[in-house]
């Protein structure tokens, strides 16, 4: 069964270093998300992409971060310049065009910033 | 009010038990409701999703909407220890509409063997 991809699993970084977290999406699906998660706290919603193009974007995702496709299978959430409020789990998310709603997460990686 | 609430619990039943696990929400513009198991430090997995009013059902899972008030509910019959996990609402508009999720904070299950 195709799956959502992420690496690193766990990524530990100082504040104010830059981070890139990666995913592979399920291979025929076009709409790619980014949410996070902070400890005990609600799943948020980041950012959708679609077309090579943010589609939406939430409060949360301003200028500190981007998101890119540098490649046919990877998507990326880049974070310039690290905070510690940054700390959560970062999941990745993939849904086919028609379906927006059926989204499928990845494992998630664990940012750590100290 | 905040958009989407859902009883944190925990919520600890015996093995074989029926589960009622529920959400409320306040956006009347929410049309697809869903529902994701989440194991501890783990991804979310789609368990099942509905469309606007009714029920749908698959296997142990039924999952309930109700519009006019508001409030969705999952039902797990026969519940296992595997269904040990934090189940999560969440909720979008009509497609074509936004395409963010909206989670409810999570229901922690433990079933006991």
């Amino acid at each position: 069964e195709p799956e959502v991809t992420q690496t690193p699993s766990h990524q530990v970084t100082q504040m104010g270093q830059e981070v890139i977290l990666r995913c592979v999406p399920i291979s025929n699906h076009l709409y790619f998300y980014w949410y996070r998660q902070i400890l005990g706290q609600k799943v948020e919603f980041l950012v959708s992409f679609y077309n090579n193009e943010i589609s939406e974007k939430s409060e949360i995702f301003d200028d500190q971060f981007s998101v890119e496709r540098p490649d046919g299978s990877n998507f990326t959430l880049k974070i310039r310049s690290t905070k510690l409020e940054d700390s959560a789990m970062y999941f990745c998310a993939s849904s086919a065009t028609n379906r927006v709603y059926e989204q499928y997460f990845g494992p998630g990686t664990r940012l750590t910033v100290t | 009010q905040k958009e989407v609430e859902q009883d944190p619990g925990p919520l600890s039943v015996p093995e074989g038990a029926i589960v009622s696990l529920n959400c409320t929400y306040s956006n009347s513009a929410f049309q697809y409701f869903m529902w994701y198991r989440q194991y501890s430090r783990k991804g979310p997995e789609l368990l099942m999703y509905t469309y606007s009013s009714g029920n749908k059902e698959d296997g142990r899972f039924t999952a309930q909407v109700d519009k006019s008030s508001k409030y969705i509910s999952l039902f797990i019959r026969d519940s296992q220890p595997s269904d040990s996990a934090t189940y999560l609402c969440a909720m979008t508009p009509t497609q074509g509409g936004s395409e963010k999720l909206v989670f409810g904070k999570g229901t922690k299950l433990t079933v006991n063997p």
